[in-house]
């Protein structure tokens, strides 16, 4: 099965702009969807289908994908955003399903 | 409101079995795919199972596979896994997730809280 890559830290000032990225080679087939979770709770979908936003999802989270790379923005973090965030697809067989690593995002 | 609530969790020696539950309510289960995902203490998410909305297809990682049977009632919205011959390194939390499965698109839109199995002597 493929392998989904992430960065495993990344910071941004409060208010700034963070890119998230996710590098598989299943992203030339299949969507790519991201959740964040918060030390002691469950993940959250925030991005699904490569751009799409689940209701109650702020705007500030987006996603976006190009070739075998994809992207979480978050635009104007706050405080809240800090948590660890996984990128998610299948993999190129499409009868297994991968997570990335995870990058813990510190908003400074 | 989509609710998901595992249980069965617990502590299990080496070799042993445990069989997990998920009620849901809120949503019309029979429509959905459902999955079980695990988190080991300390470490990332990793996929372990995920089954059709009849219950017709089943897909498992390759940790688990031959060990982990997973299945589901749709007449009471319910979502199980039975785990066989366990070990140390199926300590994790396990939340199960309902799963969108379809074509292009996979992604769990819900979860549950997750419940702890601990794999230890």
């Amino acid at each position: 099965s493929s392998e989904l890559t992430q960065d495993p830290a990344v910071s941004v000032a409060l208010g700034q702009t963070v890119r998230i990225t996710c590098q598989g080679d299943s992203f030339r087939r299949y969507h790519v969807s991201w959740y964040q979770q918060k030390p002691g709770q469950a993940p959250v979908l925030v991005i699904y289908g490569k751009t799409n936003r689940p209701l109650g999802i702020p705007d500030r989270f987006s996603g976006s994908s190009s070739g075998d790379i994809a992207s979480l923005t978050i635009t104007g973090a706050q405080a809240e955003d800090e948590a660890d965030y996984y990128c998610h697809s299948r993999d190129s067989s499409g009868d297994h399903v991968v997570f990335g690593g995870g990058t813990k995002l510190t908003v400074l | 409101e989509v609710q998901l609530l595992e249980s069965g969790g617990g502590l299990v020696q080496p070799g042993g079995s445990l069989r997990l539950s998920c009620a849901t309510s809120g949503f019309i289960f029979s429509t959905y795919a459902m999955s079980w995902v695990r988190q080991a203490p300390g470490k990332g998410l990793e996929w372990v199972s995920t089954i059709s909305d009849s219950g017709g297809r089943t897909y498992y990682a390759d940790s688990v596979k031959g060990r982990f049977t997973m299945s589901r009632d749709n007449s009471k919205n319910t979502l199980n896994v039975q785990m066989n011959s366990l070990r140390a390194e199926d300590t994790a939390v396990y939340y199960c997730a309902r799963t969108s499965w379809s074509g292009f698109y996979n992604y769990f839109d819900k979860w549950g809280q997750g419940t702890l199995v601990t794999v230890s002597s």
